[in-house]
């Protein structure tokens, strides 16, 4: 089946830094989205992608659908405290195909 | 308002013991799903109905039996529960797409599940 492979697990970084993490892909997806955890809630959608090459914004966060349509990152500026969570990346390939999830990268930051 | 609300929050039990988790949203959705989160926070589905109609089932024991009575409710019962269904089971829903199948999910607040 489809795998998602999600890097870093973990990241632990100072207040203001920026952080990128990113998703790859064994095959292509239609759309790729990003979602935030935090803890003891469910899943939060932050951006999504339906076209290659796209890229979105949504406040400080921005996210790239990639041109070979195998992978996307997420890009954080100036991260703040409440930026802390767990971040999933989930893509959809064909049409009738379910949402693979990727294993999540669990953010830090130290006021 | 609540877009996907599931209950109960937390649930307590007993090995061999049957229990019933249940999910509404009122975001006019037709498709709706249920995701195991287990203790390192991987994500996997297993199930989806589109208008009442199971699209999705994962291989799950068949101790699992979704049931939806209509198109804003998925409940999710389990028999005979044992300690590996021990896990956070979020609820989901979408509108279904015939260009981006099952297009974006919005997931409830989950249900902490400790089977003791």
């Amino acid at each position: 089946g489809q795998q998602l492979n999600q890097s870093p697990q973990s990241m632990f970084i100072q207040e203001g830094e920026d952080v990128s993490m990113n998703c790859t892909s064994s095959s292509i997806f239609n759309t790729w989205l990003w979602y935030k955890q935090e803890p003891g809630e469910g899943p939060v959608l932050l951006i999504a992608l339906y076209k290659a090459g796209e890229l979105t914004s949504n406040g400080r966060l921005t996210a790239q659908f990639g041109i070979t349509r195998k992978d996307s990152f997420l890009n954080i500026s100036a991260s703040i405290p409440s930026d802390v969570g767990i971040y999933f990346c989930a893509g959809q390939g064909i049409s009738g195909s379910r949402l693979t999830f990727g294993e999540g990268t669990q953010l830090t930051v130290n006021p | 308002d609540t877009a996907v609300s599931q209950t109960p929050k937390y649930l307590v039990t007993q090995m061999g013991n049957d229990k019933s988790i249940k999910c509404e949203q009122n975001l006019g959705h037709d498709t709706m799903y249920w995701y195991k989160q287990d203790s390192k926070k991987f994500l996997k589905i297993m199930f989806s109905y589109n208008n009442k109609e199971l699209i999705i089932n994962e291989t799950v024991p068949n101790r699992f039996s979704p049931k939806s009575p209509d198109k804003a409710h998925l409940n999710l019962h389990i028999n005979s529960l044992e300690l590996g269904d021990s896990a956070v089971y979020f609820c989901a829903s979408s509108h279904f797409y015939l260009d981006r199948a099952h297009g974006t999910q919005y997931f409830g607040p989950g249900t902490r599940l400790t089977v003791l």
